[in-house]
């Protein structure tokens, strides 16, 4: 399958700090990839979904000033928190979908995430 | 009501038991369905896809009732590779995927 990277894949930061993470699709092109947070035994709940070249559309709930993201390229997609808190300690995780796909609408990929803990 | 929801568990299962694990969504428009698996501390990997005929995948076995909103995943013969949490997922009909909040399960020898 399609591969998906993420960078960092954990970082430590003092509140108050801005924390960037990097969603890479590395053998495909991805017109759209999905920003999901986890906390400790719960669900990946959709932050917000990145389109390349125009901005993204964020869910209920989710600030878009504070959750920054950034979609330049078919291949990258960017997540920055702002002024980070320790309530935004979680795992990160990004999904992209390929563009090219034959099974299309549904096929998406995982990156590894990235845990953030801020202290 | 969450959108898609299942029992939390933990189900702890000897080596060799049957399990099934069950999940109900709440959006009668929901147009694909899958089951993930995630082990601790990584990201969700697709498991099967599930469609309304049923369908098999070795000792894995998904059931979908679109009347009822009910989907179902069964785990024959259980290994101990089986132990991870397993997460019912729905396509609500966005692009993005709706998750439950897992089912954990642990194989015991």
């Amino acid at each position: 399958g399609a591969v998906v990277s993420q960078h960092p894949s954990w970082v430590i930061c003092k509140s108050g700090t801005s924390v960037k993470i990097e969603c890479r699709s590395l053998d495909f092109q991805a017109t759209t990839m999905f920003w999901y947070r986890q906390f400790p035994k719960q669900s990946l709940m959709l932050m917000a979904t990145s389109n390349e070249g125009s901005k993204a559309t964020y869910e209920q709930g989710v600030e878009k000033d504070k959750f920054l993201i950034n979609h330049a390229s078919l291949t990258l997609s960017t997540l920055t928190v702002t002024s980070a808190h320790p309530e935004d300690s979680s795992f990160y995780i990004c999904s992209a979908r390929d563009l090219l796909a034959a099974s299309g609408y549904n096929e998406q990929f995982f990156g590894p995430g990235t845990r953030l803990t801020v202290l | 009501r969450k959108e898609v929801e299942q029992d939390p568990g933990p189900f702890n299962v000897p080596e060799g038991a049957t399990v099934a694990f069950n999940c109900t969504y709440s959006n009668s428009a929901s147009q694909s369905f899958f089951w993930y698996r995630q082990d601790c501390r990584k990201e969700p990997k697709l498991l099967m896809s599930v469609y309304s005929s049923g369908n098999e995948d070795g000792r894995f076995t998904a059931q979908l009732n679109r009347a009822s909103q009910y989907i179902s995943l069964l785990i024959r013969d259980s290994k101990l590779s089986d132990s991870a949490t397993y997460l019912c997922v729905v396509n609500p009909g966005r692009r993005a995927l709706t998750f439950g909040s897992g089912t954990r399960l642990q194989v015991q020898p």
